[in-house]
């Protein structure tokens, strides 16, 4: 019972390079989410999914961008990594009308 | 802003004894209310909730405290046990906005053996 799964679990990237953060979840959940957390802010939503082909902005949407092409994977994309999106990436995902979301295990992104 | 806000970073208690984690809100339209518990390398995991129609939920040794009229809720431990050590985030939503969900700076609680 895999739940949700984040790929990769770790990344360095270099200022302006571009990467594809996957995830993908076995349990039908209509709802997807992108968190990110960094110290002292706890977890900010970046965007979401209510499902397949729906994407929503969340609080810090700036320079990610989201494909949601199948219900069961939520792809977050970094077009020009920047230092500032140095962080923890977090993958969740939701029954439609349950506040209950599960996690992944994170990717820990770091941009030199 | 941070809507969401724990104002204690870190909490150590005894075994056996009560652990008590405190949550502010700012937002009046929050109506619902969760507690994750996350440990070192590995996602969130939930562990209970409120709505806003309820003051108090429990389940088994955890309870969730919800006073509405201060915009503030609290996550009561009994008996702490050293499992418990994690760090504990809430977070709070409106109704019928996605499940957009804001989430506090957390809490890390150790349980002393």
């Amino acid at each position: 019972n895999a739940g949700v799964t984040q790929t990769p679990k770790f990344r360095v990237l270099k200022t302006g390079q571009s990467m594809t953060l996957l995830c993908a979840q076995d349990m039908n959940h209509e709802y997807m989410y992108w968190y990110r957390q960094d110290p002292g802010m706890g977890l900010r939503l970046i965007h979401y999914s209510v499902g397949e082909g729906t994407t929503a902005k969340g609080e810090v949407p700036d320079g990610y961008n989201v494909s949601r092409l199948k219900k069961q994977n939520f792809l977050l994309g970094l077009e020009s990594a920047a230092p500032s999106q140095t962080s923890v990436y977090f993958c969740a995902s939701s029954y439609m009308g349950s506040t209950e979301a599960f996690f992944g295990q994170g990717t820990r992104l770091t941009v030199v | 802003d941070q809507q969401v806000k724990q104002n204690s970073p870190s909490l150590s208690v005894q075994e056996g004894r009560i652990s008590i984690l405190n949550c502010d809100y700012t937002n009046s339209m929050f109506d619902y209310f969760l507690w994750y518990k996350k440990y070192p390398a590995e996602g969130p995991t939930f562990l209970i909730s409120i709505s806003s129609i309820k003051d108090k939920n429990e389940d088994g040794r955890f309870t969730v405290f919800l006073n509405k009229s201060a915009k503030h809720l609290s996550l009561h431990i009994v008996p702490s046990q050293p499992g418990d050590s994690a760090v504990y985030f809430c977070a709070a939503s409106e109704w019928n906005t996605g499940n957009q969900f804001y989430f506090g700076t957390g809490t890390s609680l150790t349980v002393i053996p």
